[in-house]
């Protein structure tokens, strides 16, 4: 199973929105709705911030959004912030019964 | 609150195995799969293995097929991943989640770092 592909860096000023790609094929991101999104803070263990495309998890802020067409989901960060650097990883479920991952994007606030 | 308490590091030898525990607390063990994932030294998160609620079925990555063995024991609601035949390629944080079947992971253990080094 084949990474997902995703762009290794992504910058942006605060307040600004931007937006992090994830392509995969019909046998993952295209053919589920199980894609999720992860933020990684240096030294610190993932945290879900997307589930099912578009839901956000328990206590995740509004700024977070998800949405998916086709092969490709996205992640859009919106009024970006300090805090939001980080790392971010899109996963998804696929046809295999297995999860596979993004190759991560480093997100930097300017 | 949902907890998943993991050591914190293991060294080995290339060739030797290892067990890494999971213990949880906080929620009911047996209606959540588990799911581990690794991140070697400045790079990405890689997808290891699953195992089901029940313990019925298990799966994982291809490359690691034949050296990897997940379990769980409902009496201390823990998860374990038994890893054999370690190479330098195996050195990574090792980390444990709840697995929703919706996402690998909802909750995270704060991970394990496993070094292989002669």
């Amino acid at each position: 199973q084949s990474a997902l592909t995703q762009p290794a860096s992504v910058s942006g000023s605060p307040g600004q929105s931007i937006a992090i790609s994830c392509t995969g094929t019909s046998s993952d991101v295209g053919g589920y709705n199980r894609v999720s999104w992860y933020q990684q803070h240096p030294g610190k263990a993932p945290k879900l911030i997307i589930h099912e495309v578009s839901n956000r998890a328990s206590g995740v802020s509004d700024r977070f959004s998800g949405s998916k067409s086709g092969n490709t989901a996205s992640l859009t960060i919106s009024g970006l912030q300090a805090d939001d650097e980080a790392d971010y990883y899109c996963s998804s479920y696929t046809s295999s019964i297995t999860w596979v991952f993004g190759g991560g994007t480093k997100v930097t606030v300017l | 609150q949902v907890q998943l308490l993991q050591p914190g590091g293991e060294a080995k030898e290339p060739g030797a195995s290892v067990r890494v525990s999971c213990k949880t607390s906080g929620f009911a063990f047996t209606n959540y799969g588990v799911s581990w994932v690794r991140q070697a030294p400045g790079q990405g998160l890689e997808w290891v293995g699953h195992i089901s609620a029940d313990s019925r079925h298990t799966y994982s990555a291809q490359s690691l097929q034949g050296r990897l063995t997940l379990t769980r024991d409902t009496s201390t609601s823990t998860a374990y991943m038994d890893l054999t035949r370690l190479t330098s390629d195996d050195t990574a944080i090792y980390y444990c989640g709840r697995d929703t079947g919706t996402a690998a992971g909802d909750y995270w253990g704060q991970g394990t770092l496993v070094t292989v080094s002669s």
